[in-house]
């Protein structure tokens, strides 16, 4: 257990639809990343918050939407989905920023049919 | 913003052979390098990471070197064994604050018996 909890494992939903995807960071980290992983994509950064705030963008769609709340823990929110959508979601933890190594959650594989 | 690029994409190797995969990056301003081990179907897990103040670093059967003026850095495996064979991709940052890990598209590194 890497003390990053992605919630839920696994999604299924049809197009059109939206789901939302949670994180709870490692104890003591501030600053919550998301990551999409397609097969030949790689890790794909999305969104960083830290303490609360949005910090970094990537390549993040505007159908897609993130926040974090005041106990730290962040949700990725994403809408009018699309197959290509289907991916492995990550959500990473840091102390504060990109000085020292993520620790990763076990992500939620999400599949649009 | 930073671009990383990762080489190469797939590496076959005989169990007790060296691996090496060698990574460039775009932004001088970059000084932390970690390294991502990727087993099928889990999350990323870091296992070595480089500060630019230094060349090189090791730990056990895997070393990382660093170049900065050629702005590039390998990882080193000796002595492979079945259990190594993973996706592994590096990264990098500017290290300071908030900035964020941009990452390589990974290298699939299968390791016969």
């Amino acid at each position: 257990d890497s003390g990053v909890t992605q919630t839920p494992k696994h999604l299924i939903t049809a197009t059109g639809q939206r789901v939302t995807l949670r994180c709870s960071p490692r104890s003591g980290d501030l600053s919550v990343y998301w990551y999409q992983q397609s097969l030949d994509q790689g890790l794909q950064f999305l969104i960083q918050y830290y303490n609360g705030e949005e910090r970094a963008k990537g390549n993040i769609l505007e159908r897609f939407s993130a926040q974090q709340f005041p106990d730290l823990h962040s949700e990725l929110n994403l809408s009018s989905l699309e197959l290509g959508d289907s991916a492995l979601y990550f959500c990473a933890s840091s102390a504060t920023g990109g000085d020292y190594g993520y620790t990763f959650g076990s992500g939620t594989r999400l599949t649009v049919v | 913003g930073e671009n990383v690029e990762q080489h190469p994409s797939t590496l076959s190797v005989q169990e007790g052979d060296s691996a090496v995969i060698k990574c460039t990056y775009s932004d001088s301003a970059s000084n932390y390098f970690p390294w991502y081990k990727q087993e099928l179907g889990k999350r990323p897990q870091l296992i070595i990471d480089i500060r630019s103040n230094v060349g090189e670093k090791k730990d056990q059967r895997i070393a990382v070197t660093l170049n900065k003026t050629a702005k590039h850095f390998s990882l080193h495996i000796t002595e492979t064994q079945p259990e190594d064979s993973a996706v592994y991709f590096c990264a990098a940052s500017r290290g300071k604050g908030y900035s964020t890990l941009t990452f390589g598209k990974g290298t699939m590194l299968l390791v016969s018996p």
